[in-house]
């Protein structure tokens, strides 16, 4: 079993939609969590990292936190076509080892 | 412009030749890392180092070498022991791995 597990989807959602993305982990040493987008042959970018439990928003996004359930999410409000892209979650623990998510594949339609 | 820079973007290797892929970075960054991201896996780290002339091995090593004689650069050589290379290659540096910073990628196909 992987450490982290994240929908490779693709999902598909027109413009305008909320886009709803989640990981699942098994590791409760995970302090801090990571989204990243990555656009297609290009390097990924940090979009949002939190640490422990609870939200952040910035703009658009918001990531959620639940350390209980070991479950991560990231919301997209108003998408546009520009948000298409494959978006990894990432975690490092307390002793500062990383772990990515497979990514999920979206779409934004026109 | 502060950054990271892989080079070259798209790389062919024979059977039985080395390559080298190449990662340089001005942000001045103590960590470096290497990654492989094949279609459907995410990201597999494969070395990464911490400081000049030390580095460890990541979760797949086997097959890939690095050198790390100066802070700004950190470059892969990907070795004919390794028999699945082909692959999107990503270069990353940090301060802290809360932040990753990284290149462009070099896709390496085998011909």
């Amino acid at each position: 079993q992987k450490e982290v597990e994240q929908d490779p989807g693709p999902l598909s959602v027109p413009e305008g939609a909320i886009v709803s993305l989640n990981c699942t982990y098994s590791n409760s040493a995970f302090q801090y969590f990571m989204w990243y987008r990555q656009y297609s042959r290009k390097g990924p970018e940090l979009l949002m990292y939190t640490y422990s439990s609870g939200n952040k928003e910035d703009g658009r996004f918001t990531a959620q936190v639940d350390k209980s359930s070991k479950y991560i999410s990231l919301f997209i409000r108003d998408s546009q076509p520009s948000d298409s892209a494959t978006y990894l979650c990432a975690m490092v623990s307390n002793d500062y080892k990383l772990s990515f998510g497979a990514g999920t594949t979206v779409t934004v339609r026109a | 412009d502060g950054g990271i820079t892989q080079s070259p973007k798209y790389l062919f290797r024979k059977e039985g030749q080395n390559v080298t892929l190449s990662c340089e970075q001005n942000l001045n960054h103590d960590a470096m890392y290497w990654y492989r991201q094949d279609p459907g896996q995410g990201l597999r780290l494969i070395y990464y180092s911490q400081i000049v002339n030390d580095f460890q091995k990541g979760d797949i090593a086997e097959g890939y070498s690095v050198s790390r004689e100066k802070k700004e650069s950190f470059p892969l050589t990907v070795t004919s022991a390794q028999k699945n290379p082909t692959a999107f290659y990503l270069c990353a540096s940090s301060e802290t791995p809360q932040k990753l910073f990284f290149g462009s990628g070099t896709q390496l196909s085998v011909l």
